[in-house]
């Protein structure tokens, strides 16, 4: 089983729709928790950290279920300027796990 | 003001020969990350280096890859004997400390150095 699991979409959505990501991670010791994005042929950059109270940023909203194992991110009001690969997560000893990312496309 | 700067940006290379990926982290970073991403997959953690010191290399291949960070100058990924399977892109990443890393997720990533292997 993968450390970081997601739906690799893509997830094509018309512009100010509202789109949900989620992943599961399976290391029950995990402690932190992230949302990368990643442009085509790009660096990944941190898009926001994932708190178990859940955390908003913005139109980026994320949210963690330990007891599942669980990471969500909520894009509202989407923009075409969205439209890249989010990347889930996980930390493990020394390293950042990352998930393999889903795909969005915003279009007009 | 500068980031991590990596090069070459792009290197292709014959199977057999030798590939050598620099980075430089922000300055002042003593933390330095290498994964790499293979066309279509995510990002996979390499190794993890302060200077002079290997701390973790659990996701390095056991042949023909290594990796350092010396005293001075930059960090050096060197991939041996190069295969097609080898082509992707790598990354370099720092932070500051490991403790405000975990803290804050941040690791400043490099733009990466695309290897082709022929």
């Amino acid at each position: 089983r993968k450390e970081v699991e997601q739906d690799p979409g893509p997830f094509n959505v018309p512009e100010g729709a509202t789109v949900a990501f989620n992943c599961t991670y399976s290391n029950s010791a995990s402690q932190s928790f992230f949302w990368y994005r990643q442009d085509c042929r790009k660096e990944p950059k941190l898009l926001m950290s994932v708190y178990s109270s859940g955390n908003e940023d913005g139109r980026f909203t994320a949210q963690l279920n330990r007891a599942s194992q669980y990471i969500s991110l909520l894009i509202r009001d989407s923009k075409l300027s969205d439209s890249a690969t989010y990347l889930c997560v996980v930390n493990s000893g020394y390293a950042l796990n990352f998930g393999k990312g889903t795909s969005l496309l915003v279009t007009p | 003001n500068a980031g991590v700067m990596q090069n070459p940006r792009h290197l292709v290379r014959r199977r057999g020969q030798e590939a050598r990926l620099r980075c430089s982290p922000v300055k002042g970073h003593s933390h330095v990350y290498w994964y790499r991403q293979l066309p279509e997959e995510g990002l996979k953690f390499m190794v993890y280096l302060q200077k002079e010191n290997i701390i973790d290399e659990s996701g390095m291949p056991k042949e023909r890859f290594s990796a350092e960070f010396p005293k001075e100058g930059p960090s050096i990924l060197r991939i041996q004997q190069v295969v097609r399977g080898d082509s992707a892109a790598y990354f370099c990443a720092s932070s500051p400390n490991r403790a405000a890393r975990l803290n804050t997720g941040e690791l400043f990533f490099g733009e990466g150095s695309r290897l082709t292997v022929l």
